[in-house]
């Protein structure tokens, strides 16, 4: 169980493109997930919590009108990443949680390269 | 900032147990303690997580200090496929269930 389904799992792109990565809970309702970034040899950061039908909240630092985040349904979420440029090649993984006392649960991940 | 401290890497024997050391010092009453692994080029995966007592599931056993500054997470039979970054991370409730991660411990289990 608390599978978490993410696509596509590798992109490359041309620089000035946006990109849409999906996030799905495939067995549970999600109420909250999560954004991660993560650069080689770093650990994960988090961008943003996103809660169902309402606004995601983004970290300090994180641009929320260069990450849209939408969680739609309690088994989706998207991040699409508008005007992507290079800096933006990074690995995004994303991660759902059913009710507050349970853990998250991580997708594969997303590579994204901007050429 | 990360509430955890880790050693950055550790190296284990196959068929022996690796413990993996976690200090939490300054972790609150109402704070669990988690435990996720990050296999090269894939999403953490979710190991065991705890309050005050100590667990067990079918990969591995956590033990926390009865002051709850630290924990260890045991692997009782360390294979090869348990080659991994190892993530302890204290969740943070009242800022909506989000997990600040660290930096992990990097282990290697060795033929």
């Amino acid at each position: 169980g608390a599978v978490v389904s993410q696509h596509p799992s590798w992109v490359i792109c041309k620089s000035g493109t946006s990109v849409k990565i999906e996030c799905r809970s495939l067995d549970f309702q999600a109420t909250t997930m999560f954004w991660y970034r993560q650069f080689p040899k770093q650990s994960l950061m988090l961008m943003a919590t996103s809660n169902e039908g309402s606004k995601a909240t983004y970290e300090q630092g994180v641009e929320k009108d260069k990450f849209l985040i939408n969680h739609a349904s309690l088994t989706l979420s998207t991040l699409t990443v508008t005007s992507a440029h290079p800096e933006d090649s990074s690995f995004y993984i994303c991660s759902a949680r059913g009710d507050s006392n349970q853990p998250q649960h991580f997708g594969d991940g997303t590579r994204l390269s901007i050429l | 900032d990360a509430k955890t401290t880790q050693p950055p890497s550790m190296d284990c024997a196959e068929g022996r147990a690796a413990n993996l050391p976690c200090n939490h010092s300054t972790i609150s009453g109402n704070e669990y303690v988690y435990w996720y692994r990050q296999i090269h080029s894939q999403g953490p995966q979710y190991i065991i997580h705890g309050l005050k007592n100590n667990e067990t599931n079918e990969m591995a056993s956590l033990i926390i200090t009865e002051d709850r500054k630290s924990s260890t997470l045991i692997l009782p039979h360390a294979t090869l496929r348990d080659t991994a970054v190892y993530y302890c991370i204290v969740g943070i409730y009242n800022q909506g269930g989000k997990l600040i991660f660290g930096q992990g411990t990097e282990l290697s289990v060795k033929p």
